[in-house]
């Protein structure tokens, strides 16, 4: 069951323009929600994470916003740089016992 | 290098084979995970170890796949009678404490069963 979505596979930007990257889940009991960044043949990296009673959480150039209303939640790059390019995972868990990831979403940022 | 470590970083074996991965946490994580990538996919949620017990193995896809971590520390994931549908990345990641903190991931282990 996918209870963690990433709906777009790919997102394509221009260097120093904002990167958005989106996120839907459907288990009301998750309470804790991260980002990882992947690059080829190494795993997954944290990148950001935010707790469910918090709405947004800012790291340098990134921010992730949180929507439990809707089970929705972002990551923004701005600017975004040409380093950034990878595969984003959105994860998220109840008491990190059993943490549940998207498919990813392709990020290419254009110099 | 104090990063989780997965050996080996490829394996390539029969079909109906045996395998077994390796997972060296970051020292001093009580909780270790192990994960399976497929291509297009997000990892899989195999198993979760807090210290030397599996505290929830309900992702273990059947009765094939079994891991072990008897010292609390160094993790082994085992396949029986490995099938092609096996084939994956198998990631493994480690904890502070399994208690809503970052997973910190190994580079992982390709699996190719031919």
């Amino acid at each position: 069951d996918q209870q963690v979505k990433q709906n777009s596979p790919s997102l394509s930007v221009q260097e120093g323009r904002i990167s958005i990257l989106n996120c839907d889940y459907t288990n009301s009991m998750f309470d804790y929600f991260l980002w990882y960044k992947k690059y080829p043949a190494e795993g997954p990296t944290f990148l950001i994470s935010i707790s469910s009673i918090k709405d947004k959480n800012e790291d340098g150039r990134f921010t992730v916003f949180l929507n439990k209303s809707a089970k929705h939640l972002s990551l923004h790059i701005v600017p975004s740089q040409p380093g950034d390019s990878a595969v984003y995972f959105c994860a998220a868990a109840y008491n990190n016992n059993d943490m549940r990831f998207g498919a990813g979403t392709r990020l290419t940022v254009k110099p | 290098g104090a990063g989780v470590s997965q050996t080996p970083s490829n394996k390539v074996t029969e079909k109906g084979k045996y395998v077994e991965l390796r997972c060296d946490p970051i020292s001093g994580h009580t909780a270790l995970y192990w994960y399976r990538q497929s291509l297009g996919q997000g990892p899989e949620f195999l198993i979760y170890f807090q210290g030397t017990g599996a505290a929830d193995d309900s992702g273990l896809p059947n009765d094939r796949f079994f891991a072990v971590r008897p010292e609390g520390s160094v993790s082994t994931l085992k396949i029986q009678r490995t099938e092609r549908g096996d084939s994956a990345v198998y990631l493994c990641a480690s904890s502070r404490d399994g208690n809503n903190s970052p997973l910190h991931f190994g580079n992982g282990t390709r699996l190719t069963v031919t």
